[in-house]
């Protein structure tokens, strides 16, 4: 069974720049996650679906950060325009609505 | 109001001793449900256990045990026989019935040296 998958895997953008992650979850997990981890810390969930509704958006910096997650699968996490202190790894999890939550690999952010 | 602890910042110990990692949880719900999960120096989160409120016994995998006590609210995790590729960031959560968001530690940072 295929994991979750991210993209891109890196990513160095200047500030003011607009910037955007994609997550393919497990097959059938109707349930998607995005967290910031800042280096030392642990994750930060910012936006909660299910299926293609949101759950829970209320750490999301709403006037920079958006997210979609069309059709109930793919989900997309934007940032726009990115700061200095958006540097930090974006890790996309899924899960089945009450089972663990299954991570990605993370896209590294680097704000310049 | 929920919130877990992971006192021990960062543990360095030599290959081949054990070592037990602690975590403590608060939460005055009834349900609820433990995680410990791995983050290895690639950066993926791995899962390692889920463990809900009702079951208390030890779980043992492999060199990975697990020791849950509802009476002092912890959740250890022991490597035994431990290896330089269990160094990693460990990390204990918890999850309500509720809405199933992890609420996460702080992590505990572990070395092991050959």
């Amino acid at each position: 069974e295929a994991g979750v998958a991210q993209s891109p895997r890196y990513k160095i953008i200047e500030k003011r720049q607009s910037v955007a992650f994609w997550c393919n979850p497990i097959s059938g997990h109707a349930t998607l996650y995005w967290y910031q981890q800042i280096l030392g810390q642990g994750p930060k969930l910012l936006i909660q679906f299910q299926n293609n509704g949101v759950v829970d958006d209320s750490q999301l910096p709403k006037d920079r950060f958006s997210a979609e997650r069309l059709k109930g699968v793919d989900s997309t996490l934007k940032i726009q325009p990115a700061k200095l202190e958006d540097s930090a790894v974006y890790l996309c999890a899924s899960s089945l609505v009450t089972g663990e939550q299954f991570f990605g690999p993370g896209t590294r952010l680097t704000v310049l | 109001a929920q919130k877990v602890t992971q006192a021990q910042t960062e543990i360095s110990v030599v290959e081949k001793e054990d070592v037990t990692l602690d975590c403590v949880y608060e939460t005055r719900d009834t349900t609820y449900y433990l995680f410990w999960y791995k983050q290895p120096p690639s950066g993926e989160l791995v899962f390692l256990i889920r463990r809900n409120s009702f079951d208390e016994q030890n779980e043992i995998s492999g060199r990975y045990s697990w020791n849950f006590q509802k009476s002092t609210s912890s959740f250890n995790f022991t490597i035994t026989a431990s290896q330089v590729v269990d160094s990693a960031v460990y990390f204990c959560a918890l999850s309500l019935d509720s809405n199933y968001q992890l609420i996460w530690g702080a992590g505990t940072k572990l070395i092991i040296k050959p």
